[in-house]
């Protein structure tokens, strides 16, 4: 597709249940960042990816959240035991190989709300 | 760490220029970003300024950077209805570490 895609685009989930959120960059772009996007708060850096490799994961909040990226395209970010603080729109956003450093835009997806109950 | 701070509100009038403020900490940011954030939208990029620049003009958007005072400002000339959006400003650093740090946000209004 022509922007970044991620779905699902809204998820309700229970308590204590695992959740996988999907982004699809754009082809071509090597790099690939989650974000997290709480009600009132800025975006939360989760995790970049070089590739198929993450080079920083410094973002994420516990070992509960992990994410993986293959092929150099689709990357999943998993949940899992969802808590109700993990509540919040999930950003994703790609760039084209020289990164940010060359000043290459990052694109956002339209993001995924997630909700615990 | 990165840290990069904005107010969260701002009412203009339209027509009236609009001024969103933003802080940092990290000395080696390389970029400076401001994206612009539409009801149910993705984040989409303003404008940036490279951290050797102190001014950038972009049509009705000017980027002042104070480097000494970590501080960036964005100026939206005539400011109309389209402009209500929360607006963000974001660092990034050195090669290597090339995350987005964004600030909170600033929620920009449009009095009538």
């Amino acid at each position: 597709g022509a922007g970044v895609s991620q779905s699902p685009s809204n998820k309700v989930t229970e308590k204590g249940k695992d959740v996988e959120l999907r982004c699809d960059p754009i082809s071509g772009h090597t790099a690939l960042y989650w974000y997290r996007q709480s009600l009132g708060q800025g975006l939360e850096f989760l995790i970049y990816f070089q590739g198929n490799s993450a080079p920083d994961k410094s973002g994420l909040p516990s070992d509960r959240f992990s994410a993986e990226r293959t092929g150099g395209s689709v990357s999943t970010l998993t949940i899992q035991r969802t808590q109700q603080e993990d509540s919040a729109v999930y950003l994703c956003a790609s760039s084209s190989e020289e990164g940010l450093y060359q000043n290459t835009e990052a694109f956002f997806g339209q993001g995924t709300r997630l909700t615990v109950v | 760490g990165e840290d990069v701070e904005q107010s969260l509100f701002l009412s203009v009038r339209e027509g009236d220029s609009s001024v969103i403020n933003c802080t940092y900490t990290d000395s080696s940011s390389t970029y400076l970003y401001w994206y612009k954030q539409e009801p149910g939208a993705g984040l989409q990029l303003l404008t940036y300024i490279f951290s050797n620049m102190d001014m950038k003009q972009d049509q009705r958007l000017t980027v002042l950077l104070n480097k000494k005072d970590k501080h960036l400002s964005l100026r939206i000339a005539d400011t109309q209805t389209g402009d209500s959006a929360i607006y963000f400003c974001a660092e990034s650093g050195n090669f290597g570490n090339e995350k987005l740090t964004f600030g909170t946000g600033t929620r920009l209004t449009i009095i009538p």
